[in-house]
C-alpha cells in the first residue's frame, strides 16, 4: 500500500532532551516536507527536500534539523526541544515540487514539558 | 511575506445545502494552487491541484475554480452531506520557490443531518 509512515504518533518529552520523528515513504517520491499545525495558524512548513542530499528551510525552521540521506526517509530532529515546539507535526511527500499533490503521514502529536 | 487567506473560517450548513468557500492568494508569480480535505483525527487528503488560470476541477459533488489573475480560488460542495464535515485547506505555490507550499488557515465545514 502506498503510504507515508510517521513515528511515533504521540510523544511526550522534557525540555532539552533530543528527539527524532521518523518519516518514510514507499512511493519513490522525490519531494518530502515537514509541517507543524498550531491552533489558528494553519499548516506551516518547517523544512523541505527536493531530492536526496538537497534540503531547504521552510517558514519556521528554527530549532529543527532534517536530513535526506536516502530517498525514502526524511527524519525531523529536535536537538533541544522547548515547550514552544509542542505541536502536531505532519510529514508529506509528492512526486514533484509544487504542481503534484502531497501525501501526508498520520501525524505526530508532540508535547514538550 | 506571502499570505494565503481562506474565508469563511467556519461554516454550518444543513444536509442538502450547497456551499462554497474562498481561497485568496498573491496574484503574481503563481505556480500552483492545492485544495485538501482534513477530517478530524485523520491526515489531510488531496482534492485538487490546479495550475492554469480558468482551471475547473471536479470530484463527485466537489468542484473548484481558479482565477490566477485576481488571486482567488473557489471550492464548491453541491448537496452537502454529513460526511463532508471537515476542514478544507488551500495551499499556494509560487514560481519563485516551487519547493514551498503556503497554507491558508482553513475553512471548517459542519454539515448537520
Amino acid at each position: 500500500e502506498a503510504q507515508v509512515t510517521q513515528n511515533p504518533r504521540y510523544l511526550i518529552t522534557v525540555t532539552g532532551k533530543k528527539l527524532t520523528v521518523t518519516c518514510s515513504q514507499n512511493m519513490n517520491h522525490e519531494y518530502m516536507s515537514w509541517y507543524r499545525q498550531d491552533p489558528g495558524l494553519g499548516l506551516r512548513q518547517i523544512y523541505y527536500s527536493m531530492n536526496v542530499e538537497v534540503t531547504d528551510k521552510g517558514d519556521v525552521p528554527e530549532g529543527y534539523k532534517v536530513s535526506r540521506k536516502e530517498k525514502r526517509n526524511f527524519p525531523l530532529i529536535l536537538e533541544s526541544p522547548s515547550p514552544n515546539q509542542t505541536s502536531l507535526y505532519f510529514c508529506a511527500s509528492s512526486l514533484g515540487q509544487g504542481f503534484k499533490k502531497l501525501f501526508f503521514g498520520s501525524g505526530t502529536q508532540l508535547s514538550v514539558l | 511575506i506571502l499570505n494565503v487567506e481562506q474565508s469563511p473560517q467556519s461554516l454550518h450548513v444543513q444536509e442538502g445545502d450547497s456551499t462554497n468557500f474562498t481561497c485568496s492568494f498573491p496574484s503574481s508569480n503563481f505556480y500552483a494552487l492545492h485544495w485538501y480535505r482534513w477530517e478530524t483525527a485523520k491526515s489531510p487528503e488531496a482534492l485538487f491541484v490546479m495550475t492554469l488560470n480558468g482551471d475547473e476541477k471536479k470530484k463527485g459533488r466537489i468542484s473548484a475554480t481558479l482565477n490566477t489573475k485576481e488571486g482567488y480560488s473557489y471550492l464548491y460542495i453541491k448537496g452537502s452531506q454529513p460526511e463532508d464535515s471537515a476542514t478544507y485547506l488551500c495551499a499556494f505555490c509560487y514560481s519563485g520557490n516551487t519547493g514551498k507550499l503556503i497554507f491558508g488557515q482553513g475553512t471548517t465545514l459542519q454539515v448537520k443531518p
